[in-house]
């Protein structure tokens, strides 16, 4: 089974701060996400990269960036942490024909 | 602009209740629907469903896809504490992407 691993589980960070949230999946699938979470709202999209040259914004991409600089890693930037960005925060990955895999979350708290 | 919907929003109910919850989707060139099953942690996968009226089981899960009334339920009988969690509902379009459009999801809470 494809393994994706989230590096922090837990994240608390101060408004202003550069975050980083790093995603790791054991497999070499082209494909890999992030989604934030929140109540009321569902997952929404932030960033979908199709291979470490291709990356394409969400729905939802203002605040964030990303880098994937090798295929097993992709990873969400928030340049100037707020508030607003306190949510759990989900990567993950999928083929053609399967369905995603996620990784375990980062719940981030901006303060 | 594509959606997916879950009702309830949540649910409440005793162990050996059956559960029904619902998934209804308007997208743009469907492709198929996705049930996953996330307590505190990763979302992990439960069915995928493409065709219409072919029920999926898994234990005492099952799922089936409606095309003609664009929703999907999921059945969980005999419910165990177990089964509390926020069921999330998917919906993939043919677009030659792999993003998916999720509904806000259903929490149940099984009471012993």
């Amino acid at each position: 089974d494809v393994k994706v691993t989230q590096s922090s589980r837990y994240l608390v960070k101060r408004t202003g701060e550069k975050v980083f949230l790093e995603c790791v999946q054991d497999m070499d699938h082209e494909n890999m996400f992030w989604y934030r979470q929140d109540p009321g709202l569902g997952l929404r999209l932030i960033y979908f990269s199709y291979d470490v040259k291709m990356k394409e914004k969400g729905d939802i991409p203002e605040g964030y960036s990303v880098s994937r600089e090798k295929k097993e890693r992709f990873s969400l930037i928030l340049e100037s942490a707020s508030t607003n960005q306190t949510s759990m925060y989900l990567c993950g990955t999928t083929e053609p024909g399967s369905s995603y895999t996620f990784g375990s979350g980062t719940r981030l708290t901006v303060v | 602009e594509d959606k997916v919907v879950q009702s309830p929003l949540s649910l409440v109910v005793h162990e050996g209740d059956t559960v029904t919850l619902n998934c209804s989707y308007e997208v743009t060139n469907f492709r198929s629907l996705l049930w996953y099953k996330q307590e505190k942690k990763a979302p992990t996968f439960l069915f995928m469903l493409t065709s219409s009226g072919i029920e999926k089981k898994s234990g005492r899960l099952s799922s089936i896809l409606d095309k003609k009334e664009l929703s999907s339920i999921l059945n969980i009988t005999a419910t165990q504490t177990g089964d509390s969690a926020i069921y999330l509902c998917a919906a993939q379009p043919i677009s030659g992407t792999y993003k998916y459009i999720f509904g806000t999801g259903t929490r149940l809470k099984v009471l012993a």
